[in-house]
């Protein structure tokens, strides 16, 4: 299974745009990029999977390059209810998909 | 529809009591998973569910842990003589069956042993 590393905290401002970069250099040919969101209180909840170039839904972008080796989860305009922890996941465990999650990236967002 | 529900939403227990949580998963849903969250940390996967089938409890912590889910639906955790290294967030997920499904969370059962 993938190493995961993504920065432990983030901060924005309502309005911005913000992206969130998870690093993962060993990522298989198999393996698709998974991006939870978490708020205070509640079970994680997912927001994205991708497995090459660009991925797009009403919540998030997922920007992927190439090499596959980085990804970039994009939140457009934030605002102070994106304020959560976001886990990058690469690939899934075993025969059972069990989810590997690291320690996320905590948003915080300001007025 | 009805998403994961989790039973009770905070359990406090004493030192050495047993203790039972509840998950009622999406219906219809072959995957359960059992994951335990520490303040601060990520989850950690404890157990899963094929049905009604445990195919993979390489997570649980001790042979204090056990969890059931008897007819394929709901799950039980159970946790006995509790310890105060069992605090924690424990989450349940449900998802349709196949590996790279996505995995639908529960709001969790918080744990404080005292």
């Amino acid at each position: 299974l993938a190493k995961t590393t993504q920065p432990i905290s983030m901060d924005s401002y309502e309005g911005q745009e913000v992206n969130i970069t998870c690093s993962h250099n060993n990522i298989a040919t198999n393996d698709y990029i998974t991006w939870y969101q978490q708020f205070p209180s509640q079970g994680p909840r997912f927001i994205i999977q991708g497995y090459k170039t660009k991925v797009t839904n009403e919540v998030a972008s997922l920007f992927i390059p190439a090499d596959r080796k980085s990804s970039t989860l994009s939140l457009p305009r934030v605002s102070l209810s994106d304020t959560a922890v976001y886990y990058c996941l690469v690939g899934v465990s075993g025969n059972t998909g069990k989810l590997i999650f690291g320690q996320g990236t905590t948003l915080q967002v300001k007025p | 529809g009805a998403g994961v529900s989790q039973s009770p939403r905070y359990k406090v227990a004493k030192r050495g009591q047993d203790v039972a949580l509840r998950c009622d998963p999406i219906s219809g849903h072959v995957s359960l998973f059992w994951y335990q969250q520490a303040l601060g940390q990520g989850p950690e996967f404890l157990t899963y569910f094929q049905n009604e089938a445990q195919l993979d409890k390489s997570g649980l912590p001790s042979d204090r842990f056990f969890a059931e889910r008897p007819e394929g639906s709901v799950s039980t955790l159970k946790i006995q003589r509790t310890q105060q290294e069992d605090s924690a967030v424990y989450l349940c997920a449900s998802s349709p069956g196949h590996l790279t499904d996505t995995q639908y969370f529960g709001p969790g059962t918080r744990l404080t042993v005292l």
